[in-house]
């Protein structure tokens, strides 16, 4: 496709529920990044990949947060118990190789995550 | 540890009328600089970025902005708004380092009106 592309664009679920996000980069994008965007809030980083490894996940709240992304491309985030807290828009964004400081990310238009 | 703070939640300016929307950042290292705009239910979409060299960086759809190190600034301008410019707008900040980790701002909502 041409742009980053997420699915679903809007997931509602009950507290204590398990739910996948998914992400499809840019064809030819090493790198790609999530993040979460809160109410009145700009987008918060959770986690950064090259390739199929997760580079950096220092911005994962906690360990029911996951992401993988086994062939590296499409990428997926998990989040296990879900909380109300959760509630948010999850973005994703992917960037050239190498992903040098100051490669532009291109974001996709997220996923609102409502947790009830 | 890098950031930024963002001068007002909402801002807003008649039709043809100078945007200013204002952004400053902390790094303890040079910072690379970013002006996000975000539409409705759409993606954050890339407006200009500051690396190195020339302070002043033009954008697209008229924007732009200067790297102020002395007051550790990165105010975005345009000389007249365009109705079209109603969006959200969100400064962000990056240091050198092997990858692009990005902090942004909380985001200013830009009013334009007629």
């Amino acid at each position: 496709g041409a742009g980053v592309s997420q699915t679903p664009s809007n997931k509602v679920t009950e507290k204590g529920k398990y739910v996948e996000l998914r992400c499809d980069p840019i064809s030819g994008h090493t790198a790609l990044y999530w993040y979460r965007q809160s109410l009145g809030q700009g987008p918060e980083f959770l986690i950064y990949f090259q390739g199929t490894g997760a580079a950096d996940d220092s911005g994962l709240p906690n360990d029911r947060f996951f992401a993988v992304r086994p062939e590296g491309s499409v990428s997926t985030l998990k989040i296990q118990r879900t909380e109300r807290g959760d509630s948010a828009v999850y973005l994703c964004a992917s960037s050239l190789n190498p992903p040098g400081v100051g490669n532009e990310q291109f974001f996709g238009p997220g996923t609102r995550l409502t947790v009830l | 540890a890098q950031s930024v703070t963002q001068l007002g939640s909402h801002v807003s300016v008649s039709e043809g009328a100078l945007v200013l929307l204002r952004c400053n950042y902390s790094s303890s290292v040079p910072p690379y600089l970013f002006w996000y705009v975000q539409y409705p239910n759409q993606g954050l979409q890339l407006l200009l970025k500051y690396t190195t060299g020339a302070t002043l960086v033009k954008g697209i759809n008229g924007f732009e902005a200067e790297f102020k190190k002395s007051e550790t600034s990165f105010h975005l301008t345009k000389p007249s708004a365009h109705m079209s410019d109603a969006a959200e707008y969100f400064c962000a900040v990056s240091v050198t380092g092997g990858y692009q980790k990005v902090t942004f701002g909380t985001g200013t909502k830009l009013q334009v009106i007629p």
